[in-house]
């Protein structure tokens, strides 16, 4: 079957602009969880969503939203782009919530100049 | 908030040699999970525990969930250079999130 499907997997933006990132979850996954990995952060937790509910957020600015539709497909948003949002961008989705285990997307590489 | 120390932060052995990696909660976890991520790679899920003291066997791979449910450890057996990568535990106790660790990044020299 196929995996968690993420795009684009790479991005460059300017400071200051808005970008959006796409995530198609395993077929019949209905829990979506994002992350942000740097090198000095590691992973850390954006948020959750199931049946388009979003159930947790981790401690980010309100810069960064997302939500979920129907089919369960998600995605990010990300406004007022800083440097420091450089960062890879990890999808991830399970049957019902996180403890049914992740199935990771391949990540967004976005890029702020 | 909650969290989750991963010891070492990164690991060097001769290829054959045994690795372990240690993971710390001051507090009782319900659950945890471990991933592998390959350099340039995803985390990829490698198992859950969630019983005191449970032992769980993946070929070369040995995971434990302490009996107090406050750490865990995964040990590889004879390591060889496709067991490069960064493993991370992952805290499942809050409601719709996992917790990773910072992970311990493990080289292999051949």
């Amino acid at each position: 079957k196929a995996g968690v499907t993420q795009t684009p997997r790479y991005l460059i933006k300017t400071r200051g602009q808005q970008v959006t990132l796409s995530c198609s979850p395993i077929s019949g996954h209905r829990s979506v969880s994002w992350y942000q990995q740097t090198p000095g952060q590691g992973l850390q937790f954006l948020f959750e969503y199931f049946s388009e509910t979003q159930r947790n957020k981790g401690n980010f600015p309100g810069r960064f939203s997302g939500r979920q539709f129907s089919n369960s497909r998600s995605e990010m948003n990300v406004s007022t782009l800083e440097l420091g949002d450089s960062a890879l961008y990890l999808c991830a989705s399970s049957l019902t919530g996180p403890r049914d285990g992740y199935t990771f997307g391949s990540g967004t590489r976005l890029t702020v100049v | 908030g909650q969290q989750v120390m991963q010891i070492p932060q990164y690991q060097h052995v001769q290829e054959g040699e045994d690795f372990t990696t240690y993971c710390n909660s001051s507090t009782t976890l319900s659950n945890i999970q471990w991933y592998k991520q390959r350099p340039g790679g995803h985390p990829v899920f490698l198992i859950q525990l969630v019983k005191s003291g449970e032992v769980k066997k993946q070929k070369r791979l040995t995971f434990q969930f302490g009996e107090a449910k406050k750490n865990s450890s995964l040990h590889i057996t004879a390591t060889q250079t496709t067991d490069v990568g960064t493993y991370f535990c992952a805290d499942g106790t809050s409601y719709g999130k996992l917790t990773f660790g910072q992970g311990t990044i493990l080289t292999v020299h051949p």
